[in-house]
């Protein structure tokens, strides 16, 4: 079973730069996610889709755009690339609510920004 | 603002020793709960999770958590830790469909 898979792994881009990061799930999952996570910081919540056809602002959204392309696909954009997103990105999936609403996370890509 | 803290950014724990993690969280209502672990360079793992009923939550690797409504609070313990468990530790939050982290606790694991 593949779970959750983002591509690229690794990325480094110059300032102003852009890319997208992919991520597909393929549990059937409702609910997906993309975090970042600094050191020191945990993980912070850029943005969500609730469900398919829905996006909404997490806690740290600006210089990121979303697409929920279909329930199995969450591309996360990055449209002029700064140094301050330097981080690791992770993508997750849960079902939404329910009684199994346990998170399952890709593998994560670094993204280095210079 | 609905919240998790992780009061406890690294701790050092030796080898046989117990380890206890705290979480605090702050919602409305009480949250889906849930402790996550993520060895160096990998992706999270799901330790344990809390959604109703008995508040001692048995999880993978001899895990297990005690949830206290009382004192929004979630924290994780092992009796015995191992050199293995040397890791980073995330506490987590769901209310609705949002999945909110708490800053994490670094956990080192002395001989």
């Amino acid at each position: 079973n593949a779970g959750v898979t983002q591509t690229p792994k690794f990325q480094v881009l110059k300032t102003g730069q852009s890319m997208t990061l992919q991520c597909a799930q393929d549990m059937n999952h409702n609910s997906m996610y993309w975090y970042r996570q600094d050191p020191g910081m945990g993980l912070r919540l850029i943005y969500y889709s609730a469900s398919e056809g829905t996006t909404d602002k997490g806690e740290v959204p600006n210089g990121y755009n979303v697409s929920r392309l279909n329930k199995r696909e969450f591309s996360l954009r990055l449209e002029s690339a700064a140094p301050s997103q330097t981080s690791v990105y992770f993508c997750a999936s849960k079902t939404g609510q329910g009684v199994n609403t346990e998170a399952f996370f890709g593998q994560g890509t670094r993204l280095t920004v210079v | 603002a609905q919240s998790v803290t992780q009061p406890d950014i690294h701790i050092t724990v030796s080898e046989g020793a117990s380890l206890e993690l705290r979480c605090n969280y702050s919602y409305g209502a009480t949250p889906y709960l849930f402790w996550y672990v993520q060895s160096p360079g990998q992706g999270l793992q799901l330790l344990l999770k809390y959604f109703s009923g008995d508040t001692l939550v048995q999880g993978i690797k001899g895990f297990e958590a005690e949830f206290k409504r009382s004192q929004s609070s979630f924290n994780l313990r092992k009796p015995s830790v191992h050199w293995s468990d040397a890791a980073e530790y995330f506490c987590a939050a769901s209310a609705w469909r949002k999945l909110q982290f708490g800053a994490g606790t670094q956990v080192v694991v002395t001989p």
